[in-house]
């Protein structure tokens, strides 16, 4: 079983700043992790596949790296529609979601 | 455009089964994709659940596997979960997701209550 840890567990950013977020897994997926955010009430939101891709529609402010164990999801300019719950997901082998990095309004 | 959509009882009482089913419209579930079921008790995070291959295989949580049972029928293009001697930890939204080529789809959720 492959566990991921996100740090951290929360993230208090003013708007425009940067946020980086982190996802570690406990042995190598390559390059198999997704990164979406949920809001309250709403179903997860894909940003991110294949660790650095972005999904369909996301803008670009948002940008993701890391392969093997290690990964980053970087928001270059948060804006108020960005305040939410991040998870980022491995899906080498079965899937594992990490606890989630909430990102809230400093 | 694949869509999901799950059913099943909102409510479900103590120690006994729960059953959804997630009905896919826009393609085969028997094609060469992973079907899952994923969970998220209130205000917690998201937990994989288990999977179904379309040519039959499953996969499960080993910390719910003694009790998760994750089925299809073909004939009606849908999968199904069945999580037995359930208890109130088991209340949460339950979403049927898959990953098919480079994105991944999701119904929309249907919350499960464990209750008497």
């Amino acid at each position: 079983e492959i566990l991921m840890t996100q740090s951290p567990a929360t993230l208090s950013v003013s708007p425009g700043e940067r946020a980086t977020l982190s996802c570690r897994a406990s042995q190598s997926i390559n390059s198999d992790l997704a990164w979406f955010q949920q809001k309250p009430g709403q179903t997860p939101r894909l940003l991110i596949y294949a660790a650095s891709t972005r999904a369909t529609g996301i803008p670009a402010r948002f940008s993701g790296s890391g392969s093997g164990a290690e990964f980053t999801l970087t928001i270059s300019s948060l804006q108020s529609g960005d305040f939410a719950v991040y998870y980022c997901l491995q899906y080498n082998y079965w899937w594992t979601f990490g606890q989630g990095t909430k990102v809230e309004i400093k | 455009q694949v869509l999901l959509q799950e059913s099943g009882p909102g409510l479900v009482k103590p120690s006994e089964t729960l059953s959804l089913t997630c009905a896919v419209s826009g393609g085969s579930i028997s094609s060469d994709n992973w079907w899952s079921w994923v969970r998220q008790p209130p205000g917690r995070g998201l937990e994989w659940i288990g999977e179904i291959h379309g040519g039959g295989n499953t996969n499960y949580n080993p910390s719910l596997k003694s009790r998760v049972t994750v089925s299809m029928d073909k004939s009606k293009n849908q999968f199904s979960l069945n999580l037995n001697s359930v208890t109130a930890a088991d209340t949460a939204v339950y979403y049927c997701a898959a990953r098919i080529h480079l994105s991944f789809y999701w119904g929309q959720g249907t919350p499960v209550t464990v209750s008497s």
